[in-house]
């Protein structure tokens, strides 16, 4: 079955260390994947779409990486920051059916001062 | 400002009692989708729709009803609501697809059903 599994379910840096978050997944062939975050009683915001053909994304302290032999997105926050602290979501879309779209369950990430 | 905006924000509802869930977009996005979020399984489809009149299942739609007659409108109905149901919801929207655009989200609509 398809399976979608982000490294943990929580993660705790220092502030200013690089946080590295994991997206595995398991039959499927995803054509992009999607970065979200979630904070606390809110709806997930956008963050980053990577496609299939390309190995790497930076938008000012986030970059995105997508390698499809391993079957693996990592997601890194360089200088992190206390205000980086939420729930970050994966998802992927398929490449047959791009309605399609599907999530793993997240990792909280906790930065701490 | 662009948003999707869900109606209410917290409901609590006895079993069998029929709810509608409003969500309403002023993005002019023809895609439109409904998801439960739990602790653990992450984010699932329940509906989906590509445009007006066009609704489609997702993951998990068994329990639950779509209607989309304007485009900015997709409300979800729960005929007959069970504990099971008991969730977070989120509505969201997209210009096209999801190839190329991100999903916006409302703030989300926590059900319980008891």
């Amino acid at each position: 079955s398809q399976k979608i599994e982000q490294n943990s379910e929580a993660l705790n840096i220092q502030e200013g260390k690089t946080a590295t978050l994991t997206c595995n997944y398991t039959n499927y062939s995803p054509a992009y994947l999607q970065w979200y975050r979630q904070d606390p009683g809110r709806g997930p915001v956008f963050l980053l779409l990577i496609r299939e053909n390309e190995k790497e994304k930076r938008k000012e302290r986030l970059k995105v990486t997508f390698d499809t032999t391993l079957k693996q997105s990592l997601f890194h926050i360089t200088a992190s920051q206390p205000a980086d602290s939420a729930t970050y979501l994966c998802a992927l879309v398929g490449a047959y059916n791009n309605n399609d779209m599907r999530f793993g369950a997240g990792t909280r990430l906790t930065v701490k001062p | 400002e662009a948003q999707v905006t869900q109606n209410p924000r917290y409901l609590i509802t006895v079993t069998g009692k029929k709810l509608t869930v409003t969500c309403s977009q002023n993005m002019n996005h023809e895609y439109m989708s409904w998801y439960r979020q739990d602790p653990g399984l992450g984010l699932r489809q329940i509906y989906y729709s590509m445009n007006v009149e066009v609704t489609d299942k997702g993951d998990v739609p068994e329990g639950y009803k779509v209607s989309r007659k304007e485009k900015r409108n997709f409300p979800l109905i729960l005929e007959s609501p069970s504990p099971n149901q008991t969730s977070l919801y989120f509505c969201a929207s997209s210009s096209a697809g999801l190839n190329n655009s991100p999903l916006h989200f409302g703030n989300g609509t926590r059900l319980t059903v008891t």
